[in-house]
């Protein structure tokens, strides 16, 4: 069975830095790329970026970029999304989901979903 | 950027109704469009990938329709357990790539 595992859920005061997890199993970890997704509270869906855990190859949302960073540890099957300063804006629930993208065809679709990690910025 | 538009932004519906939602992209996408559920407190759930083909498991009357820009999520028959947020999700190739959601439809009964 596919699973994302994400860590807990954080509070955090702004200025802090933060790393959340997300720990795939039951599939070959290299072969799909792992996005990750924030939605703000009561609002949609929104990409910050997605990475492949093969050759760490990541692409962000030009809107979020420089504000977080992906990376990925693919020794141990787990994706990571990272703040080095934590803005009270970045209170959300991410999610993490594999994806199937195919940049030739053109084809990206997320068929398997962390359960999400909420994050609270507040002072 | 491609932009997605989405809508309705909500719908009430009856059981049993025939439900469609729509999703505009404001350039050329071909197939390259899916459908998302999410229920409260959930992780979104995939229903159709590459505008048409439904994900396994998913039931047959959910369909998906459209290519290029303008794109079709329907229901044949609302059941009690649609009740949900919808959203198209789009994959753009061209550099800079991007994916981008639709803003959502929230689905009721009525």
């Amino acid at each position: 069975e596919v699973q994302l595992v994400q860590s807990g859920a954080e509070v955090k005061k702004p200025g802090e830095s933060l790393t959340i997890s997300c720990k795939g199993s039951g599939y070959s970890f290299t072969t799909y790329w792992i996005a990750w997704v924030r939605q703000m509270p009561g609002k949609g869906l929104e990409w910050m970026g997605i990475t492949y855990p093969d050759d760490s190859e990541t692409i962000y949302s030009p809107s979020l970029q420089g504000q977080v960073t992906i990376s990925v540890d693919k020794s141990i099957n787990t994706a990571y999304l990272h703040w080095s300063s934590l803005k009270a804006s970045d209170t959300a629930m991410y999610y993490c989901a594999r994806s199937h993208l195919d940049i030739v065809v053109p084809s990206a679709h997320f068929d398997s979903w962390g359960q999400g990690t909420l994050v609270t910025v507040s002072s | 950027d491609i932009q997605m538009t989405q809508s309705p932004s909500s719908l009430s519906a009856s059981v049993g109704d025939r439900v469609t939602i729509t999703c505009q992209a404001s350039h050329d996408i071909s197939n390259s469009l899916n459908w998302y559920q999410q229920k409260p407190g959930k992780a979104p759930k995939l229903l159709i990938y590459d505008a048409s083909n439904l994900e396994t498991g998913v039931p047959s009357r959910f369909s998906g329709s459209g290519s290029g820009t303008d794109f079709t999520l329907t229901i044949s028959s609302l059941q009690p357990e649609d009740i949900a947020t919808y959203y198209c999700q789009q994959f753009d190739n061209v550099p800079p790539r991007g994916i981008t959601f639709g803003q959502g439809t929230r689905l009721d009964i009525k």
